[in-house]
């Protein structure tokens, strides 16, 4: 079965302020994807990354970055110099490889994240 | 590009009643996942579609069905509603790559349907 942690309810920032979100992640699949996504208030989900299991090359996207380190699997998100716009909830998500039953994927609880003036 | 159109956003229904939500994924893109969100069991896969057919389902009761349509479109349906059943149900589209069957798309979710029951 898969699963996937994120041990922080809720993170609160000051403005500019750096602010990493942990995930760790558990999966019997030897290929698998890892996602984040944020959900602000409208509810859509939006897609940020998404990490295939062969590739461990960490990704830097503006302000935002990604650690894969698949010995302690773990994906965490860091975001630098934090601003308002980046309150919302955000989510790390697993999904196997392969169609069928790998096809879902598997949420983390979700990490709240206000970033305060 | 258009995103994933998900239609009503919001409805109330009462006790036993039925409901069907409506989901438009991006154009091209022929997988149709729908998910529920509750406050208490967090975002929970609910079934996939992939060309008019079933292809995973999660561990709801069958009171919670679906289809898809030949041009993607995909509809859920809840019949005998519970209070239970309140909750935000998100839609996502992807496609589906073609080694091997393999999924390699993103998800990409509409703005969700907010379901009350009264």
């Amino acid at each position: 079965a898969q699963k996937v942690t994120q041990a922080q309810t809720e993170i609160s920032v000051v403005e500019k302020e750096d602010v990493t979100l942990d995930c760790v992640y558990e999966t019997r699949d030897t290929t698998y994807y890892l996602f984040w996504y944020k959900q602000p208030p409208s509810g859509e989900l939006v897609f940020l990354i998404r990490r295939n299991s062969f590739d461990e090359q960490n990704e830097i996207s503006g302000r935002y970055s990604w650690n894969f380190q698949k010995s302690t699997s773990s994906f965490n998100f860091t975001i630098t110099a934090s601003q308002v716009v980046d309150s919302a909830v955000y989510f790390c998500a697993l999904r196997g490889y392969g169609g069928g039953t790998a096809s879902k994927l598997t949420f983390g609880t979700g990490t709240r994240l206000q970033v305060m003036l | 590009k258009a995103g994933v159109t998900q239609t009503p956003r919001y409805l109330i229904k009462t006790r036993g009643q039925q409901v069907t939500l409506s989901c438009s994924p991006i154009s091209g893109h022929r997988s149709v996942s729908w998910y529920q969100q509750t406050p208490g069991q967090g975002l929970q896969f609910l079934f996939e579609y992939f060309s008019e057919t079933q292809r995973n389902k999660g561990n709801f009761p069958g009171r919670f069905s679906g289809r898809q349509f030949s041009n993607s479109r995909s509809e859920m349906n809840v019949s005998t509603l519970e209070l239970g059943d309140s909750a935000l149900y998100l839609c996502a589209s992807s496609f589906t790559g073609t080694v091997a069957g393999s999924n390699t798309g993103e998800l990409f979710f509409g703005e969700g349907s907010r379901l009350t029951v009264l």
